[in-house]
Order: C-alpha cells, then structure tokens, then sequence
C-alpha cells in the first residue's frame, strides 16, 4: 500500500470554526490532491498540488484553503465550517507518467454541526 | 457540467452474475480511462484502466468495453461474487494529470 496518512480519521466540529486536515506521504510523489466524497456526488477535487507551494483549485475550492511547504505533507483548511463541508475527505498522490495512477489516504470523516 | 455521466448509480446482482457499469465522456482529448474500487470505510484503488487504442482489455474476471466512436466504456464483472460488493467510480484523464470521475455505481452481490 501507498505510504499515505490522513489525520484526524474522525472530526465532529461545530459551524465557524476552524478545520485543519493533515495529509502525509513517504512516498515522495510530486502530486498530491484534496478530494471530498458525498452521496450522489462522486469524487469532486477541492484543490490539488503540483509541487511544493505550487497549488491550484478544483472544482469545489470555495470555503477551502491548501499549502504544502513539504513534499510529504499537503494541509486542507476550512477556515469557517459550515454544515455543507460534512464530508469525507480524501487525500490522494500520483507520480506524472503514462498513468498516473492515484493511491487515495483512508480518509477523514468531518461531520459540523 | 459532468464530463463522465455513469450509470447505473446502483446495482444489485445475485453471485455469479454479470454486472455491467456504463460511463460516457464528451471530451475527445482525454486518452486513459481507468477504474476505481472502493471498499466501505476505504479510499478508492485503482482496479483496470484502458487506452483508446484497444477495444476491450481484460484483468482476471473485470473486463472494460471501450467503444472510442461512441465515446463510451464500460466495465464487467464476470462471475461477480460477494466480496466484489463496492462501489465502482470509472474517470477519464486527457493531457492534464488530473482525471474526472464519473458519480459512482455502489454494487452489492448477493449470496
């Protein structure tokens, strides 16, 4: 399995306060990404990183914020909770190449009330 | 707008059937079309992917059906068994590296 670590796994928090999640790989891969996963929805990007402190948004960026000062680590920030960010939340990495295969984290569960 | 519309959003086949899961794409510029996996309580894993250049590609009992004129692909699972029992996202990644993912397909096997 890919060297790929979510934390926290669970947050239950109330709406405006702050969120921090914490992706951390070994793997040493360029990519790394911010996805989150709701019923009826898919997989939707939130924002991804091409390198360190080069970042771009997804397609639901709003409310979010990312900043990867290392290799190995890519932070997503809510900066104000709201109930429509109860999500789970999944960090992925890939390699640029023929494939670019994603390995996805286990994800973080939030849940703001 | 979606890029990948897939169908059908569940499933619920008997063991030993054929579950079939469609995708469809608009954008001819996307070039590798992988599926992924996902357990309950687990993030998705890469599964099969195809290239436009073939029209079928088989990886043990998982099959993509890939029709470039129809801008569509599929995937089958022969001899479909409980611990096939996920959810099934197909994608579709062009020049960028980033791949869009169609909405899921949550199957369930029944014994």
């Amino acid at each position: 399995d890919a060297g790929i670590t979510q934390s926290p796994r669970h947050k239950v928090t109330e709406t405006g306060t702050p969120v921090t999640l914490r992706c951390h790989q070994t793997e040493n891969h360029r990519y790394m990404y911010w996805y989150r996963q709701d019923p009826g929805h898919g997989l939707r990007l939130i924002h991804y990183s091409y390198g360190v402190k080069d970042t771009d948004k997804g397609e639901v960026s709003d409310g979010y914020s990312v900043s990867r000062s290392k290799t190995e680590d890519f932070l997503l920030t809510l900066e104000s909770a709201t109930s429509s960010q109860t999500s789970v939340y999944f960090c992925a990495i890939s390699e640029q190449g023929s494939t670019g295969e994603l390995f996805f984290g286990e994800g973080s569960r939030l849940t703001v009330l | 707008q979606q890029q990948v519309k897939q169908s059908p959003q569940s499933l619920i086949v008997q063991k030993g059937g054929i579950p079939i899961i469609n995708c469809a794409y608009e954008n001819t510029a996307f070039d590798y079309f992988p599926w992924y996996q996902q357990f309950p309580g687990k993030g998705p894993a890469l599964l099969i992917a195809i290239r436009p250049d073939v029209s079928e590609k088989k990886e043990g009992r998982f099959t993509i059906s890939f029709n470039k004129s129809a801008k569509q692909f599929s995937l089958h699972i022969m001899d479909s068994q409980p611990g096939d029992s996920a959810t099934y996202f197909c994608a579709a990644r062009g020049g960028s590296y980033i791949p869009t993912f169609g909405r899921g397909t949550s199957l369930i096997v029944h014994p």
